[in-house]
């Protein structure tokens, strides 16, 4: 069953153009959204994070936004650049007695930003 | 530089040959996690641990040792590699605590079982 899901296997984008990674999630115990970008021969890096209190939190050109009552998270990128090319996860926190212990993440999302 | 490193980053074996997959950081971190990407099925957690001498099963722990004698160190063992454990291999380390957002990844370690 999976918990945290990325609908679109892909996107292409233009650059200079908005990007929008989307993330579904159904758990609705989950309390810290968090987004990460992997490059190919490589481990995937933190992006940028949310807490279940808030409904956005922007970093730069990145911004998250959470829609609790939808169990909806978005990821925006503006303007993209041909550098954001990589797969972005959706990972969500479970919180176990006080202390959370593992991100459950979706399948992920190949983003190509075109020049 | 603060980094978590895996060895190897590539292996091919065969069934039923055991191996170890070697993890480390250098950040003092207590927590430490082994993942597995697969296609479609995105980043699935083997392993965890919480600190030395302290571990427990994640989503697929089916087939996988860990060991945590060191806070620097957490080898994933296969005692007899099966074509299913075919995969892409990730190390994570993060603080442990409350509230466990950010973990580091190592590069990955490609493992193919014949």
């Amino acid at each position: 069953d999976q918990q945290v899901k990325q609908n679109s296997p892909s996107l292409s984008v233009q650059e200079g153009r908005i990007s929008i990674l989307n993330c579904d999630y159904t758990n609705s115990m989950f309390d810290y959204f968090l987004w990460y970008k992997k490059y190919p021969a490589e481990g995937p890096t933190f992006l940028i994070s949310i807490s279940s209190i808030k409904d956005k939190n922007e970093d730069g050109r990145f911004t998250v936004f959470l829609n609790k009552s939808a169990k909806h998270l978005s990821l925006h990128i503006v303007p993209s650049q041909p550098g954001d090319s990589a797969v972005y996860f959706c990972a969500a926190s479970v919180n176990y007695g006080g202390a959370t212990n593992k991100l459950i993440f979706g399948t992920g999302t190949l983003l190509a930003v075109q020049p | 530089e603060a980094q978590v490193t895996q060895n190897p980053r590539y292996l091919i074996t065969v069934t039923g040959k055991k191996l170890t997959v070697t993890c480390s950081q250098n950040m003092n971190h207590e927590y430490m996690s082994w993942y597995r990407q697969d296609p479609g099925l995105g980043l699935r957690q083997i392993y965890y641990s919480m600190n030395v001498e302290v571990t427990d099963k994640g989503d697929v722990p089916e087939g996988y040792k860990v060991s945590r004698k060191e806070k620097r160190n957490f080898p994933l063992i296969l005692e007899s590699p099966s074509p299913n454990q075919t995969s892409l291999y990730f190390c994570a380390s993060g603080q442990a605590g409350l509230l466990i957002y950010e973990q580091y990844f190592g590069p990955g370690t490609r493992l193919t079982v014949t």
